[in-house]
């Protein structure tokens, strides 16, 4: 079985820094997707990233941006010049290829944004 | 752009009552998953349907079950509720196109069993 961890329970960071959220996965196949979804206060999932497996290059979005390194399964978020609205429940997600519709997520990193 | 309409959004249910949560997905996906989310956890796998056949299990317990119509939209039937049942349950769909690999969440409807 596939299992997503997120060492993390809590992190902060200053507004306009760095943070990088981390996560790591345990599976045996070679095709899978990962994704980071964001969980702000009002409960939405909303899908932040995501990166397929076969693809070496990281996956980048606005100032958001993965550290995918497969070998040591392990799949980073980084969020550029943080802004107050990235404050939420981010969640690292794993969903094996083809033939599987499950996402299997991580316990979640809660992130806080400090003025 | 439409995106996954779960309704009601809020409902409250006594013990050992019944509880039916609708998804509309978002046009042109064909297949939906369930989510359950109890307080503080992460959102747990029930069940997902692809062109109205269920596609995975997961942990969702013989009280509850759920469906796929022709028209694409998806209802979960719980039964029997416990306290337990209480939590965020999401929908999510996702299209044929880049071959189903990204899922979009609906907001949720929280259950509340009292």
């Amino acid at each position: 079985a596939q299992t997503v961890t997120q060492s993390q329970p809590e992190m902060s960071v200053q507004e306009a820094e760095t943070v990088t959220l981390s996560c790591t996965y345990d599976t045996s196949e070679s095709d899978y997707y990962l994704f980071w979804y964001k969980q702000p206060p009002s409960r939405q999932m909303i899908l932040v990233i995501r990166q397929e497996a076969y693809k070496q290059q990281n996956a980048t979005e606005n100032r958001f941006s993965v550290n995918f390194q497969k070998a040591a399964k392990s799949f980073s978020l980084k969020i550029s010049d943080s802004q107050l609205g990235d404050a939420a429940m981010y969640f690292c997600a794993y969903k094996p290829g083809a033939g599987s519709y499950q996402l299997t997520f991580g316990k979640g990193t809660k992130l806080s944004v400090i003025p | 752009a439409a995106g996954v309409i779960q309704s009601p959004r809020h409902l409250i249910k006594e013990k050992r009552e019944t509880a039916t949560l609708k998804c509309y997905p978002i046009p042109r996906h064909d297949t939906v998953y369930w989510y359950q989310q109890g307080p503080g956890q992460d959102p747990q796998f029930l069940i997902s349907f692809y062109e109205k056949m269920q596609s995975d299990k997961g942990s969702i317990p013989d009280r509850f079950s759920a469906q796929q119509f022709s028209d694409y939209h998806s209802e979960l039937n719980m039964s029997s509720l416990e306290l337990g049942d209480s939590a965020l349950y999401f929908c999510a769909s996702s299209s044929p196109r880049g071959g189903r690999t990204e899922a979009f969440f609906g907001q949720g409807t929280r259950l509340t069993v009292v």
